[in-house]
């Protein structure tokens, strides 16, 4: 399994834009990688998944550079609910890849 | 609402105790997992169940027992447990490797 690494903790303030990079330099072919966010005892919730260039939905942006030796998720305008944990995983399809391997997380905190 | 629901949300037990935790899901996934999440700790992988079939036992002691009767079920038999058991348990589901819905977890403490 790819292993993962992001920073562990990020401060922001209300309406930047955060934007949080992990590094997965063994990604496979059939990777994707996907990013999940937790709040304080609640279950990690998916927010996007991508596996090249650039994907964007109504919460998010990931980005992907060519090598996919990395990804960057974008969070446009944070408000003070977005302060969580947000996870990189990297997995390939099917059942012998869907360990969902969770790492560390990165702690954002969004200060008012 | 995730479609992924855990019962009981809360649970204190005896070392000596036995109970289950049950998970279910009508979202027509065919992989459910068992995680476990310590205080101020990552996500740890327990169990993963692909078809009804056990694929991942993440070294976990015996004292936590899965069973998968059926694709829309999981429950986590616990016995003799120890106080650093102590965690909140989560279950989530999937279709195959796209992404997992988590329940709302059950917050176990073993006294």
């Amino acid at each position: 399994l790819a292993k993962t690494t992001q920073p562990i903790s990020m401060d922001s303030y209300e309406g930047q834009e955060v934007n949080i990079t992990c590094s997965h330099n063994n990604i496979a072919t059939n990777d994707y990688i996907t990013w999940y966010q937790q709040f304080p005892s609640q279950g990690p919730r998916f927010i996007i998944q991508g596996y090249k260039t650039k994907v964007t939905n109504e919460v998010a942006s990931l980005f992907i550079p060519a090598d996919r030796k990395s990804s960057t998720l974008s969070l446009p305008r944070v408000s003070l609910s977005d302060t969580a944990v947000y996870y990189c995983l990297v997995g390939g399809l099917g059942a012998a890849g869907n360990k969902l391997t969770f790492g560390g997380g990165t702690r954002v905190l969004v200060k008012p | 609402e995730t479609g992924v629901t855990q019962t009981p949300r809360h649970l204190v037990m005896g070392m000596t105790n036995k109970k289950s935790l049950k998970c279910e899901q009508h979202l027509g996934h065919n992989a459910m997992y068992w995680y476990k999440q310590s205080a101020k700790k990552p996500l740890e992988l327990m169990f993963v169940y692909n078809f009804k079939e056990q694929t991942e036992n993440n070294s976990v002691p015996s004292r936590f027992s899965p069973e998968c009767p059926n694709s829309s079920h999981l429950f986590l038999h616990l016995h003799t447990l120890q106080p650093e058991d102590s965690a909140l348990y989560l279950c989530a589901s999937s279709q195959a490797d796209r992404e997992a819905f988590f329940g709302q977890g059950t917050r176990l403490t073993v006294v």
